[in-house]
């Protein structure tokens, strides 16, 4: 069964440090990739996705991530945190073509940015 | 568009209490999705339709059931409530380039 594996439980950065968030799945095959984001009382909402094409892709808010197919790894960055980015953020997995559409999520990382 | 709307957004619920979550798009997806969230746990699926008519199990279905009622609306179904339903429950939708929008959340306490 596909699983996905996000290693940091808690990540506190100080504003304008750099972020990397790690992002291993466990399918063998053609994946879609995904990074939601779920700021505090709010709802899940979609950062970056990746379909195909450059594996370097980038989201809303400064967000990027890129796609090591050997590695099996979606890393999420940012150049620089601001205290709004303080979150939890979830990598998500699916199945290309696959018949059951579901998304697999990572047990998420909870972002703390400090003034 | 109000996008996916969820009600109640709040609830308690005493054991053995049961209890439906409403769920409704209105974007003309196809497919709905039920979540619930736990601390440390991520997002788990519970059910989902990937089409009027039809529902599907997902991880962890036990203790619950679903109606597709139409296209837009998906409720949730808890028949007799158990603590470790304590949770926070999300619905979502699909479009067909396989982006999913959630709802805002129902929270869940049961005592």
């Amino acid at each position: 069964a596909q699983s996905v594996s996000q290693h940091n439980h808690h990540v506190i950065l100080s504003e304008a440090a750099s972020l990397e968030l790690g992002c291993n799945y466990s399918y063998g095959g053609t994946v879609n990739l995904f990074w939601y984001v779920q700021y505090p009382g709010q709802h899940l909402q979609l950062l970056l996705k990746y379909f195909s094409g450059d594996p370097l892709v980038k989201g809303i808010k400064g967000f990027e991530a890129e796609f090591i197919k050997s590695k099996f790894s979606f890393n999420l960055r940012k150049p620089s945190v601001q205290w709004s980015d303080t979150a939890e953020y979830f990598c998500a997995v699916k199945e290309y073509g696959g018949a059951t559409n579901k998304l697999i999520f990572g047990t998420g990382t909870l972002l703390a940015v400090q003034p | 568009n109000a996008g996916v709307t969820q009600t109640p957004k709040f609830q308690v619920l005493k054991t053995g209490q049961s209890m439906t979550l409403q769920c409704a798009q209105d974007m003309n997806h196809n497919s709905m999705y039920w979540y619930r969230q736990d601390p440390g746990m991520g997002l788990r699926l519970i059910y989902y339709s990937a089409s009027e008519g039809t529902t599907d199990k997902g991880e962890v279905p036990n203790g619950y059931n679903v109606s597709r009622l139409n296209k837009r609306e998906f409720s949730l179904r808890l028949e007799s409530a158990a603590p470790s339903q304590t949770s926070v429950y999300f619905c979502a939708s699909r479009t067909g380039v396989e982006t999913q929008y959630f709802g805002p959340g129902t929270r869940l306490l049961v005592l």
